[in-house]
Parts: structure tokens; sequence; C-alpha cells
């Protein structure tokens, strides 16, 4: 299996700007996380999707932010308008639901917004 | 709300030596999972260790080790014989048992290897 996999590694947009990240989880894994990391905040949980559907949405900023699963094998964190602070590595993991494995991330996408 | 916390923002070692992260958890769950995950300047998130709550035995991966005391909600990491490539980012997280359940992860411990 490639692991999850992430597109693209590295992005830098205008302030703006419509941003789109990209994520492709390991086949068969049932659960999908978004997760946001900076210095300041760490790791945080932007949103969750089980068996395609968001069950937690909480961690999402505003509503600048949204994120869809339209199938099993596909999700997408959508920014617009973009803007500075929102200049950070993000993390796409899948697991199986209450797996005992933890999660699988991909490598991330480092998105810089000038 | 489980809550998991690393007190330790940054610690060094020298290299060959071990060294002992450490983490601690709130719940009122009796069953869960606790992990250890690494990351190295390449950012990518890798599972070092796994500890199943309702085992009473450490978990062991070649020099990783951890020291889980159910009753006290601790949950550290040994590294044995540092190496250099052990220079990474380490988060202690907490899973539940119930379906659906997301992973809290702690702050971090940064670790440094002198050598």
């Amino acid at each position: 299996d490639a692991g999850v996999i992430q597109s693209p590694r590295h992005e830098v947009t205008e302030m703006g700007q419509e941003v789109t990240l990209r994520c492709k989880p390991i086949s068969g894994h049932n659960s999908l996380f978004w997760y946001r990391q900076t210095m300041m905040r760490g790791l945080e949980l932007l949103i969750y999707f089980n068996n395609n559907v968001p069950i937690d949405d909480s961690g999402m900023p505003e509503d600048r932010f949204s994120a869809k699963m339209p199938n099993a094998s596909f999700s997408t964190l959508k920014i617009q308008p973009s803007e500075p602070r929102d200049s950070a590595v993000y993390f796409c993991a899948s697991s199986f639901s209450g797996g005992r494995d933890g999660y699988t991330f991909g490598s991330g996408t480092r998105l810089t917004v000038v | 709300a489980q809550t998991v916390t690393q007190s330790q923002p940054e610690m060094s070692v020298q290299e060959a030596e071990t060294v002992t992260l450490s983490c601690t958890y709130d719940t009122s769950e009796s069953d869960y999972y606790l992990f250890w995950y690494k990351q190295p300047p390449s950012r990518q998130m890798i599972l070092v260790i796994r500890q199943e709550a309702y085992k009473q035995q450490n978990a062991t991966e070649n020099r990783f080790s951890v020291n889980f005391q159910k009753a006290a909600k601790s949950f550290s990491l040994k590294i044995s014989d540092s190496q250099l490539g052990d220079a990474a980012m380490y988060f202690c997280a907490y899973r539940g048992m119930n379906r659906d359940d997301k992973i809290i992860f702690g702050k971090g411990t940064r670790l440094h290897i002198l050598p």
C-alpha cells in the first residue's frame, strides 16, 4: 500500500485566493482526519469523517474552511479566501474506526499564504 | 473530556545514552489505546509504539519501550542507546475504544541527540 497520499506537498498562494488540499486515504480505512499543525497551537484536529460522513467539524476555524469526502478514496480541504494566518502544515490521516493501530498520516501539505 | 499532557517541551540526551519522555493523561474510560508518534525534521508522523490499556505488559519495539502505569495514568517512553536519527518531536496520544473516537495528542517533546 502506498500509504496516505497528500497533494500538493507545498503550496504558496496569495491572500484571498482559494486553496484546495487533497488526500487519498489507505484503501480499506473508513475514518479520515484533517489536522493543522503550527508552532503556536501544535496539532489541531479540524474535522473527521467516518464512512465518508463528517462526524465532528468543531475544529474547523471558520466558514472559510470546508471539507468534503465524496467517496472512500478521496477527500479535500478547501480554504476560501485564504489568509496569512492559515499558513501551516496540514495533515491528512486515516484509520479503521476504533482501531488499535492508530492513524496513518500523510506527509502533509505546507501551506504558505503571502 | 480526555487530555494528554507532556510536561517536557524539550529534552537532550547524549548519543548512546538512555532517555525517558514523560506523558500523563486523564480519562474516565477503563479501556483505551495509547501511542507514541515521532515527527522528524522531514515532518512525517511515524507511529513508534502502541499500548492497549487492558494489557499489563509494557510494549516494546526494539530500542523503544514504555512504562505504562494505568492507576497513575502515566505513559512514558524510554529510548535506549539513543541514535542521531532519534532526534525528533515526540507526541504522546490517546484513543478511546468507542467507534469513531478521535486521537488526542499531547503538545509534544522535542528531543535533541548530542553527538
